[in-house]
């Protein structure tokens, strides 16, 4: 079945640690997007490529980084820089742009710093 | 800047009873998405709603928008416990790649 996957589901980091969200789509879609939610919030976003080798900053772009080298793959690394990562990570995907379909999204990584 | 409100952030409602979610933008938009989320859970898509005036039904939910008061309802009739959950609407833009500017969410509590 077609999908998003991302992993860890639950990942824990060090105060000074780099880590990356893995998230692969087998949809075919064009765009990739990364969502932030915390606790009793809506989602803000992070970063999105509309194709490959392309991406672009979202509203809290600060202290995140992502790579766009497949069209399946979108990962997003959350660098010593993001002051406060705890959070739950949403990747999601559409087929094209502006083409009327809702997100499809990622079952989500929830990090956490100890 | 969009914004997208929504109220009530919290609604707790018995079984049986009818109530309503609205969700307002702040700029122009014909696109609007209604989502669902279980706790500890991802989004899971309701409606897509694309021109003025547009409804959709779906069970006991239904949904409508009107672009010209900037307006988007979630309807619940005759609720079930089975529909408690966080309900977020999100709005898109022409020109804005397909970003989604969310609400807060509206929590649903659906009491015995």
């Amino acid at each position: 079945d077609g999908g998003i996957t991302q992993s860890p589901k639950y990942l824990f980091r060090k105060e000074g640690q780099n880590v990356t969200l893995s998230c692969e789509q087998n949809l075919n879609h064009d765009a990739m997007y990364w969502y932030r939610q915390d606790p009793g919030q809506g989602l803000r976003l992070i970063y999105y490529s509309q194709i490959v080798n392309d991406f672009q900053k979202g509203d809290i772009a600060e202290g995140y980084s992502v790579s766009r080298e497949k069209k399946e793959s979108f990962p997003l690394t959350v660098t010593s820089a993001q002051k406060n990562p705890t959070a739950f990570y949403l990747c999601a995907s559409i087929p094209g742009l502006r083409a009327g379909y809702g997100y499809t999204f990622g079952s989500g990584t929830r990090l956490t710093v100890v | 800047e969009l914004k997208v409100e929504q109220n009530p952030l919290f609604l707790s409602m018995q079984e049986g009873k009818n109530y309503t979610i609205y969700c307002n933008y702040s700029t122009t938009s014909d696109r609007l998405y209604w989502y669902r989320q279980d706790p500890g859970k991802s989004l899971e898509s309701l409606f897509v709603l694309l021109s003025n005036g547009a409804v959709k039904q779906e069970g006991r939910l239904m949904a409508s928008l009107d672009t010209k008061a900037r307006l988007s309802t979630l309807h619940i009739t005759a609720a079930v416990h089975d529909l408690s959950a966080t309900y977020f609407c999100a709005v898109d833009i022409a020109g804005t790649a397909s970003k989604l500017t969310f609400g807060t969410g509206t929590r649903l509590q659906v009491t015995l």
